[in-house]
């Protein structure tokens, strides 16, 4: 069974430009959770989307933000990048609603913001 | 959701039971006791999780305490390859805090 995919495996972008990252769940999967790990610091959550709907977001700038598509894959879209953005963005996917459902990841994005 | 308190470090034999505890003392009756890992920046590995019993499979045991207050990440025959650093999370999963909520970890280092 095919894991968490991400795409691409790393970006590089100036500031100012606007990055997409993109992330293909396990199949039958519906949930995705997105995740940002800057150097030095914890993996801190971004955004779970769920059925296609944003179901909760973490303390970020509006200028990150996403979807999830009918398929379930979803999309991280970072405007306006700034230096502090350059991280790894890990994508999670876990098969839904309930107390134990279990993330599993993909291998992330690194984001490099020259 | 509770927080978790874990060593920063620990060093483990190659091919010695590796033992890592984790303390949640202000656990909720409805949170679960997961554990990750992350290898060199890769994604993080989901290994084991639970809720009051003590649950085993092909990477790990989880011991948690009677009171579920801490438990202890067991992994029987460590291996160069497992050195990583790992995260004890405590979730509930109801409502939209679904998110897991990653602290420092504690970075084992098996030796050879």
């Amino acid at each position: 069974e095919a894991g968490v995919t991400q795409s691409p495996t790393h970006l590089i972008k100036t500031r100012g430009q606007q990055a997409t990252l993109r992330c293909s769940p396990i199949s039958g999967h519906t949930s995705v959770y997105w995740y940002q790990q800057a150097l030095g610091l914890g993996l801190q959550f971004l955004l779970w989307y769920d059925e296609g709907e944003e179901r909760n977001r973490g303390n970020f700038p509006p200028r990150f933000s996403g979807r999830q598509f009918p398929n379930y894959s979803s999309e991280l879209n970072v405007n306006a990048l700034e230096l502090e953005d350059s991280a790894l963005y890990l994508c999670a996917s876990s098969p839904g609603t309930g107390v134990r459902e279990t993330q599993y990841f993909g291998p992330g994005t690194r984001l490099l913001v020259l | 959701d509770a927080k978790t308190t874990q060593p920063p470090s620990m060093d483990c034999a190659e091919g010695r039971a590796a033992n890592l505890p984790c303390n949640h003392s202000t656990i909720s009756g409805n949170e679960y006791v997961y554990w990750y890992r992350q290898i060199h920046s890769q994604g993080p590995q989901y290994i084991i999780h639970g809720l009051k019993n003590n649950e085993t499979n092909e990477m790990a045991s989880l011991i948690i305490t009677e009171d579920r207050k801490s438990s202890t990440l067991i992994l029987p025959h460590a291996t160069l390859r497992d050195t990583a650093v790992y995260y004890c999370i405590v979730r509930a999963g109801s409502g939209s805090a679904r998110q897991l909520t990653f602290g420092s970890g504690t970075q084992l280092t098996v030796l050879p």
